[in-house]
């Protein structure tokens, strides 16, 4: 069963630096035998449309949204089954709930975002 | 960057109604496309996949067609739950995308 669970501050300063946390279990990103299984982060602002950040593999393999590329980090810790995003330079505009999601390479539902987390809302004021 | 346009944005029917929403890409994604619904205060959950393909446990009234630029999400009867949002999500480039979504309201 595979579980995902976003963890992190809920509010932060503009200009400050955002750090998630998605810590998962059911999956490994060290011992997979899919080299394209990994985690995701999606964003949502309240009421609004799902927006996709980034994405990271076992094999270390890294994607990012275009608009929001030179904001964007991350990195895996395997011993620990997380996978962290960091958004540099937080404006009021980056409020939003921010999720991660399982995605696989191999079977059913391959390169679809299958499982998700509950997310956390984060929201970006002084 | 593949842009997906969902219409309507809201859809109003009644519950035993058929509903048709509708995703359109700007560039073809073969049939690399999902759906995905989002109850209020959860997060989205996997509906159907490659075009026409339903997830494990998804009701057999929810059905999916099209290819390359076109796709259309079916319910056939609507049931009180399923009025909520929809999303489309391409998987045929980076970076994922996402519509705007559709939004299903009692009439």
């Amino acid at each position: 069963q595979i579980t995902l669970k976003e963890s992190g501050p809920t509010l932060v300063k503009p200009t400050q630096t955002l750090t998630l946390t998605c810590t998962f279990s059911g999956f490994s990103l060290r011992t997979s035998r899919d080299s394209g299984e990994g985690v995701n982060w999606i964003r949502q602002p309240p009421g609004k449309a799902l927006q996709w950040l980034a994405f990271i593999n076992r094999d270390d393999v890294k994607r990012f949204s275009t608009s929001l590329r030179s904001r964007l980090a991350i990195t895996k810790d395997t011993s620990k089954n997380q996978v962290v995003l960091t958004v540099t330079n937080m404006d009021p505009e980056d409020t939003a709930t921010y999720f991660c999601a399982h995605r696989r390479s191999i079977g059913t539902y391959a390169y679809y975002l299958d499982y998700w987390g509950q997310g956390i809302l984060v929201t970006v004021s002084s | 960057d593949i842009v997906l346009t969902q219409s309507p944005a809201t859809l109003s029917l009644s519950p035993g109604e058929r509903a048709t929403l509708s995703c359109r890409a700007s560039q073809s994604v073969s049939n690399y496309l999902a759906w995905y619904q989002q109850k209020p205060g959860q997060a989205p959950s996997l509906l159907i996949y490659d075009v026409s393909n339903r997830a494990t446990g998804i009701p057999a009234r929810f059905s999916g067609s099209g290819s390359g630029t076109d796709f259309t999400l079916t319910i056939s009867s609507l049931e009180p739950e399923d009025f909520t949002v929809y999303f489309c999500q391409q998987r045929y480039d980076w970076p994922i995308t996402f519509g705007q979504g559709t939004r299903l309201e009692i009439k």
